[in-house]
């Protein structure tokens, strides 16, 4: 049973797009997070909720819309998909603000064309 | 800005012998845990071990161990009788100032494991 799952794994898409990447964990942890994962594997944190709370929102364009329909879902919607967007998208959780570690989701590798 | 240093891009090491990869960090949390995480050519991040600041004793997990200095703000991960699956991108991680349950990440390092 997988702790948690982001889907899809895979995606291809035009510029100009509107796209979502899901993700679920069953761990009951409170807070999850979005990182993104650039070409030379740098990891920067884009978003993170707890209880569905938004508690740290980083300087993202605002194409990029995180939701959490609840502390087991976030879900994260970008809307005209730009050729620098391409990147592995995390998604993570963790127990609770004060950290013990996150635990990962497979990752997303999106590619914009 | 909150950073995570690690010095090291890419180091190889000899399968069972041991390697050492290096860390500092700056955050200037009261409580807090550091922790390396692996990532092999699969993508998947995997917690290797998690050290808490407040303990004095090193952590170990197995072959793992750190060497942890609070300081000099250092913590390194030590790979003994290192194995052909420890092939991987290792990043160091320490908590944002102010904003614990943020994870700031090193750069990474490549450790290649030659048979």
């Amino acid at each position: 049973d997988t702790a948690v799952s982001q889907t899809p794994k895979y995606l291809v898409t035009q510029m100009g797009n509107d796209k979502s990447i899901k993700c679920e964990q069953n761990l009951g942890h409170d807070t999850m997070y979005w990182y993104k994962q650039d070409s030379k594997k740098f990891l920067k944190i884009m978003f993170s909720y707890n209880n569905k709370e938004l508690i740290i929102n980083e300087t993202v364009p605002n194409r990029f819309s995180p939701k959490s329909p609840d502390k087991a879902h976030l879900n994260l919607h970008i809307n005209s998909l730009e050729l620098g967007d391409s990147a592995v998208y995390f998604c993570a959780s963790s127990r609770s603000r004060t950290n013990y570690g996150y635990t990962f989701g497979s990752g997303t590798r999106l590619t914009v064309v | 800005a909150q950073t995570v240093t690690q010095s090291q891009p890419e180091m190889s090491v000899q399968e069972a012998e041991t390697v050492t990869l290096s860390c500092t960090y700056d955050t200037s949390e009261n409580n807090y845990y550091l922790f390396w995480y692996k990532q092999p050519p699969s993508r998947q991040m995997i917690l290797v071990i998690r050290q808490e600041a407040y303990k004095q004793q090193n952590a170990t997990e197995n072959r793992f161990s750190v060497n942890f200095q609070k300081a000099a703000k250092s913590f390194s991960l030590k790979i003994s009788d290192s194995q052909l699956g420890d092939t991987a991108m290792y990043f160091c991680a320490s908590p944002h100032t102010g904003a614990n349950s943020k994870l700031t990440f090193g750069k990474g390092i490549t450790l290649s494991v030659r048979p």
